[in-house]
C-alpha cells in the first residue's frame, strides 16, 4: 500500500506510563505532520516536519509531548507521564511538498486510551 | 486568530435530500479552504478544496463556493446516499504555518 500508516492502531496505557506513536508517511513525501482528535472535538494540530527538522511544534500541549522524524521518513510521537485528558485518536499526515497548500493525506490514526 | 466554525451535527437526511453544511471561517489573508471527509473505520480523506475567493470545489456531487464577502465555505450536494454517511470537516489552510485549522466536525446520517 502507498497510503501512511500508523502503528499500534490501538494503544491502552496506565496512567503515569509512557508511550511512542509511528508513523510511515507516503514515500517521497517531505512533510509529516501529527494532529489529535478527541472525543466529540475537532482535530488538533500538534507539531510539523519539514525534512527531520520542526519548524512548528506550536501545538504540543506540554512538554511531555515530543516527536522526531528520523531519514526524512518515519516519525514517532512520544508522550511521557501520560494522563487521562491525553485519551485520543493521534493522526499523521503527509504531502509531497512543505507549504503545499492543503494536499494533505493521513493515516489511519492510533486511538490513544489513558486508564 | 484563524478559526473555522462548522455546524454541529449530527446532520439526519433521507436518500435523495439536498445536503447544506455551514462552514464559516475567520482568517487574516487569503486562505485556501477544503473540506475533508472522514468515513466510518477509515481515515480522513481530502474532499473538494478552493484556493481563491470565487472557485468552486466539486468531487463526487458534492460542491463548495469560496465566498470572501461572506467568508463562508458551505457544502452542498444535490442528492445524497446512504454512502455519503460519515463525518464532514470544513478546514483552512494556514499558510505562514504550514498546517491545517479544521472545523469540529459534522456527523453526516443518510437513512434508506
Amino acid at each position: 500500500g502507498a497510503g501512511v500508516s500508523q502503528s499500534p492502531s490501538n494503544k491502552v496505557t496506565e496512567k503515569g506510563k509512557d508511550v511512542e506513536l509511528r508513523c510511515d508517511p507516503i514515500s517521497g513525501h517531505t512533510a509529516l505532520y501529527w494532529y489529535r482528535q478527541s472525543l466529540g472535538q475537532g482535530l488538533e494540530f500538534l507539531i510539523y516536519f519539514q525534512g527531520n527538522s520542526a519548524p512548528d511544534k506550536s501545538g504540543l500541549p506540554s512538554d511531555r509531548f515530543s516527536a522526531e522524524r528520523t531519514g526524512g521518513s518515519v516519525s514517532t510521537l512520544t508522550i511521557q507521564r501520560t494522563q487521562q485528558e491525553d485519551s485520543a485518536v493521534y493522526l499523521c499526515a503527509s504531502s509531497l511538498l512543505a507549504g503545499e497548500r492543503g494536499e494533505q493525506y493521513f493515516g489511519p490514526g492510533t486511538r490513544l486510551t489513558v486508564t | 486568530g484563524d478559526s473555522v466554525t462548522q455546524m454541529e451535527g449530527p446532520v439526519t437526511l433521507s436518500e435523495e435530500a439536498f445536503l447544506t453544511i455551514n462552514c464559516t471561517y475567520t482568517a487574516t489573508g487569503y486562505p485556501s479552504l477544503f473540506w475533508y471527509v472522514q468515513y466510518p473505520g477509515e481515515g480522513l480523506q481530502l474532499l473538494l478544496k478552493a484556493t481563491k475567493a470565487d472557485d468552486k470545489g466539486s468531487n463526487k456531487g458534492f460542491e463548495a463556493t469560496y465566498r470572501k464577502e461572506t467568508t463562508s465555505f458551505h457544502l452542498e450536494k444535490g442528492s445524497v446516499q446512504v454512502s455519503d454517511s460519515a463525518v464532514y470537516f470544513c478546514a483552512l489552510w494556514y499558510s505562514s504555518a504550514s498546517k491545517i485549522i479544521f472545523g469540529s466536525g459534522t456527523r453526516l446520517s443518510i437513512r434508506p
